[in-house]
């Protein structure tokens, strides 16, 4: 079993949809990471937190750390926000664990 | 400063051969990430440095496999006698703070081995 669960593995949407990708994880963490991928390879960080919710422009991630889960949520969605979203953990000993990614389509 | 970077972006090599990445961290990081990505998988975690010390390797990073940070500043990985299974993205990352702050990844280095 993985250390970190994402779902669902595939997503379409339409344009404007409100989407949420959730992530469960199984190891204590110091942090958790919501990271977004384009075909290409490039990862760019979105989010890090360990408590509560942040928020960056239409994106939303909220973690509940009793529960080991993790929402990421995009309002509005656009077409250029089709990439492949991965969680991610750290523990106190540096490791990080990632999960195997939610490919989003998002289609005008 | 434009980031991480990683050379070469591609390589292509036949078995058996020996190969060498080399990635430049964000210059003010100490730490250093190596992960390695299948197609359809998220990264897995090879090792990382703090500064130039090698602190953690995960079971992945089979004896073909070494990693240096000579001077805390780049790094290489490099692969022995590559086979086939090596195949795959690797991707490198930094960060700065000292618990599992947020990482700067590089566009990674793509390796067929044919």
């Amino acid at each position: 079993k993985n250390e970190v669960e994402q779902s669902p593995q595939n997503l379409t949407a339409q344009e404007g949809e409100f989407i949420t990708i959730n992530c469960s994880y199984s190891v204590g963490i110091s942090a958790l990471h919501w990271l977004q991928q384009h075909p290409g390879g490039g990862i760019v960080s979105l989010f890090m937190l360990s408590s509560g919710k942040k928020k960056h422009g239409r994106l939303i991630a909220t973690i509940n750390i009793q529960e080991k889960h993790s929402s990421l949520h995009i309002t509005a969605s656009h077409p250029r926000d089709s990439a492949v979203y991965i969680c991610a953990v750290s523990n106190t000993g540096n490791q990080f664990y990632f999960g195997t990614g939610t490919s989003l389509t998002v289609i005008p | 400063d434009t980031g991480v970077s990683q050379n070469p972006r591609h390589k292509i090599t036949k078995r058996g051969q020996n190969v060498t990445f080399r990635c430049d961290p964000i210059s003010e990081h100490n730490r250093l990430y190596w992960y390695r990505q299948t197609l359809g998988q998220g990264p897995e975690f090879l090792t990382y440095f703090q500064n130039e010390a090698q602190l953690e390797k995960s079971r992945l990073l089979s004896d073909r496999f070494s990693a240096e940070r000579p001077k805390g500043s780049f790094s290489t990985l490099e692969i022995q006698r590559t086979e086939q299974g090596d195949s795959a993205m690797y991707l490198c990352a930094s960060s700065l703070s000292a618990l599992a702050g947020e990482q700067y990844f590089g566009p990674g280095t793509r390796l067929t081995v044919t």
